[in-house]
């Protein structure tokens, strides 16, 4: 079965700096997909960015960019010039090429200071 | 509609009722997710539909947790006899191409149910 591990709990940034929460994960599996969403107090989960194993490049959107390591099995997302509406709680997720389901980690809650 | 909506949004009850949880999915999705999201936690994994197959119920805590999804869209998560530790977010994702694991799940805003 595969996990997910977020180990920061918590996070804050100043606004306008960059900010990087850590992921990693644990599988047998050579071919998967990755996740990042963000849950804001609304409870809508709203992805942010998604990463292809099978891809070296690091996927990227705007100010959010993530930091794959396969072999490490680490899947870091780093927002730069962070906003106030990036204040959220974010969630890293695994999708196995078998099953349908995501397994998530536990989460990460960011403050953005202005 | 747009997006995928949930209902009730929240639901309070007493111990050892039933209670029904709905789902819309977004039109043309043929997957459809549950998950439950307990207080300060990530989401837990209940039940998944894919078009006209078996739902797959690995997730499913316990025999008192049912769902079904009638013609192939509304999906309903049956609690019952619900106890204290059911308290939780119960959120819905749908996603258009359920055989290509790198579709988005899109999820609804979800449910929180509150079991006094």
């Amino acid at each position: 079965a595969q996990t997910v591990t977020q180990s920061q709990p918590e996070m804050s940034v100043q606004e306008a700096e960059t900010v990087t929460l850590s992921c990693t994960y644990d599988t047998s599996e050579s071919d998967y997909y990755l996740f990042w969403y963000k849950q804001p107090p609304s409870r809508q989960m709203i992805l942010v960015i998604r990463q292809e194993a099978y891809k070296q490049q690091n996927a990227t959107e705007n100010r959010f960019s993530v930091n794959f390591q396969k072999a490490a099995k680490s899947f870091s997302l780093k927002i730069s010039d962070s906003q106030l509406g990036d204040a959220a709680m974010y969630f890293c997720a695994y999708r196995s090429s078998v099953s349908g389901q995501l397994t998530f980690g536990s989460g990460t809650q960011l403050t953005v200071l202005p | 509609g747009a997006g995928v909506s949930q209902s009730p949004s929240n639901k309070v009850t007493e111990k050892g009722k039933d209670v029904e949880l709905r789902c819309d999915p977004i039109s043309g999705h043929t997957a459809l997710y549950w998950y439950r999201q307990s207080l300060g936690q990530g989401l837990e994994f209940l039940i998944y539909f894919q078009g006209n197959s078996a739902p797959d119920k690995s997730g499913l805590p316990s025999d008192r947790f049912s769902a079904e999804r009638t013609g192939g869209s509304v999906s309903t998560l049956t609690i019952q006899r619900t106890q204290q530790e059911d308290s939780a977010v119960y959120l819905c994702a749908s996603s258009l191409v359920p055989a290509l694991y790198q579709e988005t799940q899109y999820f609804g805003p979800g449910t929180r149910l509150l079991v006094l």
